[in-house]
């Protein structure tokens, strides 16, 4: 399978604790992205990697979140001290350098269920 | 104000019927690019089609087509022949100008809920 790969694809935690999510990107594409999924929502920006370095960071984004991407290839999103709203599903996306129409290929996330 | 509005939380459609989804968005930037993907039950995001706002021709992918109307800013999604495995939820998406970090990244819609009747 060359597709956009995610870890673990179901975690249900205790409020408080820290999660961490995987993804693992198509292994040519430079580009890396997290989005949070809440129900009867869209797909919101969290934020985008180019290769190592982490250039975009939505406001979204808490003290409490932290991604890492070393050697620009897989990517990790963390987060503390979990709390309910946190519940989502959370998305990575990849695309190649310089592609044409900005496409951008998912994984199949991973759903977080902070009780 | 909202980037991208879907304005059918639901649509119900015959099977072997065309359905069309509508999505409309705001942005001031000359260049972006509007994009629908679909998203089954089981949570990936699949890559539908794709319209640039240069293109003077209407995107078409086998079964999907786009009607882009560009002064009334609307995208919409056309699946002609609805198919039982068309049933999922579908989102339409704006890619516009880069911020500077090269992110272009993609803004998408509260999404339309699709469900296909035999």
């Amino acid at each position: 399978d060359t597709g956009v790969s995610q870890n673990p694809r179901h975690k249900i935690t205790k409020r408080g604790q820290n999660v961490t999510f995987r993804c693992d990107p198509i292994s040519e594409h430079n580009r890396l992205y997290w989005y949070r999924q809440t129900l009867g929502q869209g797909p919101e920006f969290l934020t985008y990697f180019q290769n190592e370095a982490q250039l975009e960071k939505s406001r979204l984004l808490s003290d409490r979140f932290s991604a890492e991407r070393p050697k620009g290839s897989f990517s990790t999103l963390e987060i503390q001290r979990t709390e309910q709203g946190d519940s989502a599903m959370y998305l990575c996306a990849s695309s190649p350098r310089g592609q044409g129409t900005g496409e951008l290929f998912f994984g199949e996330g991973s759903r977080l269920t902070v009780l | 104000a909202q980037k991208i509005t879907q304005t059918q939380p639901g649509m119900f459609v015959q099977e072997k019927e065309a359905v069309t989804l509508d999505c409309t968005y705001d942005t001031s930037d000359p260049s972006y690019g509007l994009f629908w993907y679909k998203q089954p039950s089981s949570g990936e995001m699949i890559f539908l089609i794709y319209q640039g706002s240069y293109d003077q021709q209407n995107a078409t992918e086998g079964r999907y087509s786009l009607n882009f109307q560009k002064a009334r800013k609307s995208a919409n999604l056309v699946i002609s022949a609805s198919q039982l495995g068309d049933s999922a939820m579908y989102f339409c998406a704006m890619r516009e100008a880069d911020s500077g970090a090269g992110s272009y990244q993609l803004t998408f819609g509260k999404g339309t809920k699709l469900s296909v009747i035999p």
